[in-house]
């Protein structure tokens, strides 16, 4: 079965640091991972995804992810932070292996806070 | 850039009403779905549409749920007979594609006093 954890209910961090939000996963084929964003009052934003390839991914707003294999870890980052990037972080997890697997597996999310 | 509508933004509703939301997905898009998303919860699926046709669907979707394509831009998902426990965000979201990204709508908050 799929799974996805993120161990951070709440980051933390100081505007212009380096910022990471973890996410880790279970599923028994090759996963295919995405990053989603939720601002107040609004539906979830794709970020970015990996599905195979480079294990370094770039998406939206300067934000990147890192996929691990041996880990299972998709952690995403971001070089420096903007107060801007503050908000509910959402990590999210389809197994391409499951039969009619169209559906993500969402982590419980991470609420990112940026302090200016 | 396209996006996903959803309407209504919030609906406050009875236990034991009918109620229907409504989603507009993004024109060129095959998939779709909804998800649900409880109060301090995770995000969670619900059911995926393709083709006219349930392609997959969780446990929490029983027979007080149904979903419909009534037009060429429409889909719509509705709860018969709605419970306490149904109260929640509901997200709508299209993909082109079966394993391609899911585009969300805003979402529409759904009270059931």
């Amino acid at each position: 079965a799929q799974s996805v954890a993120q161990p951070e209910d709440q980051v933390n961090v100081a505007e212009g640091n380096p910022l990471t939000v973890k996410c880790t996963y279970s599923v028994s084929g090759n996963p295919y991972l995405f990053w989603y964003v939720q601002y107040p009052n609004r539906g979830l934003q794709f970020l970015l995804k990996y599905i195979t390839g480079d294990n370094l991914v770039k998406g939206s707003y300067g934000f990147e992810a890192e996929f691990n294999k041996s880990q299972t870890s998709f952690h995403l980052k971001k070089p420096s932070a903007l107060v801007s990037d503050s908000a509910l972080y959402f990590c999210a997890v389809r197994d391409p292996s499951q039969t009619g697997a169209n559906n993500l597996f969402f982590g419980t999310g991470t609420r990112l806070t940026v302090i200016p | 850039e396209p996006e996903v509508t959803q309407t209504p933004s919030h609906q406050v509703t009875q236990m034991g009403q009918e109620v229907i939301l409504r989603c507009v997905p993004i024109s060129n898009h095959l998939y779709f779905y909804w998800y649900r998303q409880i109060l301090g919860q995770k995000v969670e699926f619900l059911v995926s549409f393709y083709n006219n046709e349930i392609s997959e669907k969780s446990e929490i979707f029983d027979d007080q749920f149904s979903v419909e394509r009534p037009d060429g831009s429409n889909f719509t998902l509705k709860i018969r007979s709605t419970k306490l426990e149904d109260s929640a965000m509901y997200f709508c979201a299209s993909s082109v594609l079966r394993l391609y990204e899911q585009y969300f709508g805003p979402g529409t908050r759904l009270t059931v006093t």
